[in-house]
């Protein structure tokens, strides 16, 4: 199994909403990513935990909290959004921080912000 | 700053036929990652490349890792349609750790039959 599951998939929010995105892998994986993708460009990292902490923070804004409770979850909550962080949020997975290991990505969670 | 760039950006080919593309980066790195992403889809992995001289081969595509001249570049044999997709590579930023990505562009290839 080397699937890294995120929901929800698609998610619309007002700018006063708040709202999480949640990621789960039972890979055994202790690294564990997001990354933002806008339309037609590449993805940009956001946030890595390593073994349930927060190993690199990419400056990204408050208004975006990541959460890791366990090994196998990660979390991002969101809160006062604005229409420009509409995107895809790509949650990922790999064996630790050791470069060389496969980084297994999810489907993604379209958020459109209004 | 590591900066990485790609071309052709896009990249429209006829079955059959072969065809290179290039990843370019501005910094020292011997990290180097192909990912393959579908319309409205995720990123699949290709290929992790960790050493300058370093060749993978997976059916039609084959990488390759040129740490000196900073190049990868990923070749296409023999074209087909499922082959149509995103093609990204991206670098590892030399003394972080793994995850910290910085991707190309992407080149968006359409095979044509």
């Amino acid at each position: 199994d080397t699937e890294v599951t995120q929901t929800p998939k698609h998610l619309v929010m007002g700018m006063t909403n708040k709202k999480s995105l949640k990621c789960e892998q039972h890979m055994g994986h202790r690294a564990m990513y997001w990354y933002k993708q806008k339309a037609k460009k590449p993805p940009e990292l956001m946030f890595v935990y390593s073994y349930e902490k927060l190993s690199i923070n990419e400056s990204v804004p408050s208004r975006f909290s990541p959460e890791c409770p366990n090994s196998s979850l990660l979390n991002l909550h969101l809160h006062a959004l604005q229409p420009e962080d509409s995107a895809l949020y790509l949650c990922a997975s790999s064996q630790d921080l050791k470069w060389g290991n496969t980084i297994y990505f999810g489907e993604g969670s379209w958020l459109t912000v209004v | 700053e590591l900066k990485v760039e790609q071309n052709p950006l896009f990249l429209s080919m006829q079955e059959g036929k072969n065809y290179t593309i290039y990843c370019n980066y501005s910094t020292t790195s011997d990290r180097l990652y192909w990912y393959r992403q579908d319309p409205g889809k995720s990123l699949e992995s290709l290929f992790v490349l960790l050493s300058n001289g370093a060749v993978k081969q997976e059916g039609r595509l084959m990488a390759s890792l040129d740490t000196k001249a900073r190049l990868s570049t990923l070749h296409i044999t023999a074209a087909v349609h499922d082959l149509s997709a995103t093609y990204f590579c991206a670098v590892g930023n030399y003394g972080g750790s793994q995850g910290n990505l910085i991707f190309g562009k992407g080149t968006k290839l359409s095979v044509k039959p």
